[in-house]
């Protein structure tokens, strides 16, 4: 099934370890994206990527970057996490082109706890 | 800054009842209306609704889009203890370069 897969589902790390997060889709879409969420607000966009085009929300912290090395992966990089980085990271893609192509498709997300 | 609020932001209803959730927006060169369901992992899609699709149906869920009064709705009939989620409302800004404003959501609770 086609479909947007992250990885590691949950992870711990320690203030100012520097982590990785991953996602891979095989829907072949164009657009990328990395939201955060935090317990109950609504998801919040940091970057997104339009094929390897890189678009960065004016707000994101500059803490967090990203990687799109191919049009299957994408990667979120926190350099140096704080505790307010505690969240859910929430990957999804879109076709970018067509009818529905602004219609998001998320993945599982990763938990992410920074103690 | 576009926005959008989401009410009540928290229900809870018995199995069998109908439910309305509500979004309004303040978008500059609205494009369209989206609808997720949230439960313990990703959004997943329900509904996109434009200018020219105002009034979607999916079996139990309905909804419409009021752009006179940049709002939507999304009705629950006959509500299963399976419809227990959040419920977020996003809305696209033409010319956005693809991105969506999400409110914070809606939790529905449906007890049995």
């Amino acid at each position: 099934d086609a479909m947007v897969i992250q990885n590691p589902r949950y992870q711990v790390t320690q203030f100012g370890k520097p982590v990785t997060l991953s996602c891979s889709q095989t829907l072949n879409h164009n657009v990328m994206y990395w939201y955060q969420q935090k317990s109950s607000q609504a998801p919040k966009l940091l970057f997104h990527y339009y094929d390897k085009d890189f678009n960065n929300e004016a707000d994101t912290p500059d803490n967090f970057q990203s990687r799109r090395p191919n049009t299957s992966f994408c990667f979120l990089d926190i350099r140096s996490p704080g505790l307010g980085d505690t969240a859910m990271y929430l990957c999804a893609t879109s076709r970018g082109a067509g009818p529905t192509y602004n219609e998001q498709f998320f993945g599982p997300g990763t938990r992410l706890t920074v103690l | 800054e576009d926005k959008v609020v989401q009410s009540p932001l928290s229900l809870v209803v018995h199995e069998g009842d109908t439910v309305t959730l509500n979004c309004s927006y303040e978008v500059t060169n609205f494009r369209s209306l989206l609808w997720y369901k949230q439960e313990k992992k990703a959004p997943t899609f329900l509904f996109m609704l434009t200018s020219s699709g105002i009034e979607k149906k999916s079996g139990r869920l309905s909804s419409i889009l009021d752009k006179k009064e940049l709002s939507s709705i999304l009705n629950i009939t006959a509500t299963q203890t399976g419809d227990s989620a959040i419920y977020l409302c996003a809305v696209e800004r033409g010319g956005s370069n693809y991105k969506l404003t999400f409110g914070k959501g809606t939790l529905l609770t449906v007890n049995p």
